[in-house]
């Protein structure tokens, strides 16, 4: 079964530093992009970052750039994400989704959620 | 990166067609065939309902499809079914990945 667990969410202080983590299973994760997603509490979807299968290729949102570093490790199956400088409009509920090609998302995860507040 | 255009909301009669749009620019859906469209029922996470415009992943009815002309997509739900009420998002290629923000289908 393609399966996709996040993990390292919680409640931060702003200015503060997070890592999110996606394990990935029943699938090859080195042959396909991944990417991060975010929703904020009611609103809509929001991409944050994507990676291509051997890194060649990485992208930001311009609200995250600077800020925000994704990465992958092959040998563990899994995606990263790692937030720093996190601000109050960082607060969503993040999740990790298998690309289908670098323009579509085709697996996502439960997602974990982050709440940046003081 | 400008979000899409996306009605608020869209409403249809079990049985009924409906069509939810999504308005970019030359910039994005007018310059590139990687629009796609996902369905998120409350509380859950989104689902790739649309690809590359007009292209179904396994398992999603054929009474989804997809469409655009110029700098706008379309999605075009046929014989509504009470499980097709969801939210609705759009998204395309534009250097980067842009998101619509969303429109809620009610099945009457």
């Amino acid at each position: 079964e393609v399966q996709l667990v996040e993990s390292g969410g919680g409640l931060v202080q702003p200015g503060r530093s997070l890592r999110l983590s996606c394990a990935a299973s029943g699938f090859t994760f080195d042959d396909y992009a991944m990417h991060w997603v975010r929703q904020a509490p009611g609103k809509g979807l929001e991409w944050v970052s994507g990676i291509s299968w051997k890194s060649g290729s990485i992208g930001y949102a311009d609200s995250v750039k600077g800020r925000f570093i994704i990465s992958r490790d092959k040998a563990k199956n899994s995606l990263y994400l790692q937030m720093n400088s996190l601000r109050a409009e960082d607060t969503a509920l993040y999740y990790c989704a298998k690309g289908k090609g670098f323009h579509a998302f085709d697996i996502w995860g439960q997602g974990t959620m982050v709440t940046v507040s003081s | 990166q400008s979000a899409l255009t996306q009605p608020p909301s869209a409403s249809g009669s079990p049985g009924q067609s409906v069509t939810i749009s999504c308005t970019g620019t030359s910039s994005d859906i007018g310059d590139y065939k990687y629009v796609s469209w996902y369905q998120q029922h409350p509380g859950k996470a989104p689902k790739l309902m649309i690809y590359e415009v007009s292209k179904r992943p396994s398992g999603v009815p054929d009474r989804f499809s997809g469409s655009k002309s110029g700098n706008t997509a379309s999605l075009t739900v046929s014989g509504l079914q009470v499980e097709d009420e969801a939210d609705y998002y759009c998204s395309s290629y534009a250097n980067s990945l842009v998101f619509g923000g969303g429109t809620k289908l009610t099945v009457l």
